[in-house]
């Protein structure tokens, strides 16, 4: 069975910092890995996904298979970046997401 | 992306009553959604995948004659939680799926307390 783990629940910077949420997971396959994220009263969203190989909102993550990690970077935090962000993954077919229990992401000024 | 709207946002019911959700994708026809269950301050857990036209697919330990889904048609699913109890009481999601992407919309969510 495949898991997505995230070892931080919270993670605070100040404004201009660098970031890195880090995700892990354990598949045997080649899996799909996304992040998500959840603005404060928000729905959850598509933040970007590892196919894509695309820089969203500055935000960029790349999947490494010897470490299996897939872990989000930005390299100078903004405000408006605060929010929840889960790794999630998908294996098998069939579309289905396994979800990290998240990180709360706070940047302070 | 797809725009999906769930109905309704927030409800309370009594012990022993049953509570429909609806998830409806309003710009996009679905022949998959899913259904997720959120605790506070955990992560969300799939508890069925509901194609159209067919019986939803129900992951491991999801009672299915608790949790009825319905996907009757390419724009809507429902989930009527049976009998509901007070270890019910969580947030209810649901999503679309662009199954050629493997792109997930979501909706808004349901909070859902039962007394």
């Amino acid at each position: 069975a495949q898991r997505v783990t995230q070892p931080e629940k919270l993670l605070s910077v100040f404004k201009g910092a660098p970031v890195e949420l880090k995700c892990n997971y354990s598949y045997s396959g080649s899996p799909e890995l996304f992040w998500y994220v959840q603005y404060s009263r928000q729905r959850l969203q598509l933040l970007l996904r590892h196919i894509s190989r695309e820089s969203i909102k500055g935000f960029t993550a790349d999947l490494n298979k010897g470490e299996t990690s897939f872990h989000l970077k930005k390299p100078f935090a903004q405000e408006e970046d605060s929010a929840m962000y889960y790794c999630a993954l998908s294996a098998g077919g069939g579309n289905k997401l396994t979800f990290g229990t998240g990180t709360q992401l706070k940047v302070e000024l | 992306g797809a725009v999906v709207s769930q109905h309704p946002s927030w409800v309370i019911c009594k012990s022993g009553t049953s509570v429909k959700i609806e998830c409806r994708s309003l710009d996009f026809q679905a022949t998959t959604m899913f259904w997720y269950r959120q605790f506070p301050k955990q992560s969300l857990m799939l508890m069925a995948t509901s194609n159209e036209g067919s019986k939803a697919t129900y992951e491991q330990g999801v009672e299915k004659d608790k949790f009825l889904i319905n996907h009757a048609s390419l724009t809507l699913s429902t989930l009527t939680v049976t009998s509901a109890h007070p270890e019910d009481s969580s947030f209810y999601i649901c999503s679309v799926t662009e199954t050629a992407k493997n792109i997930q919309y979501f909706g808004a969510g349901t909070r859902l307390s039962v007394l």
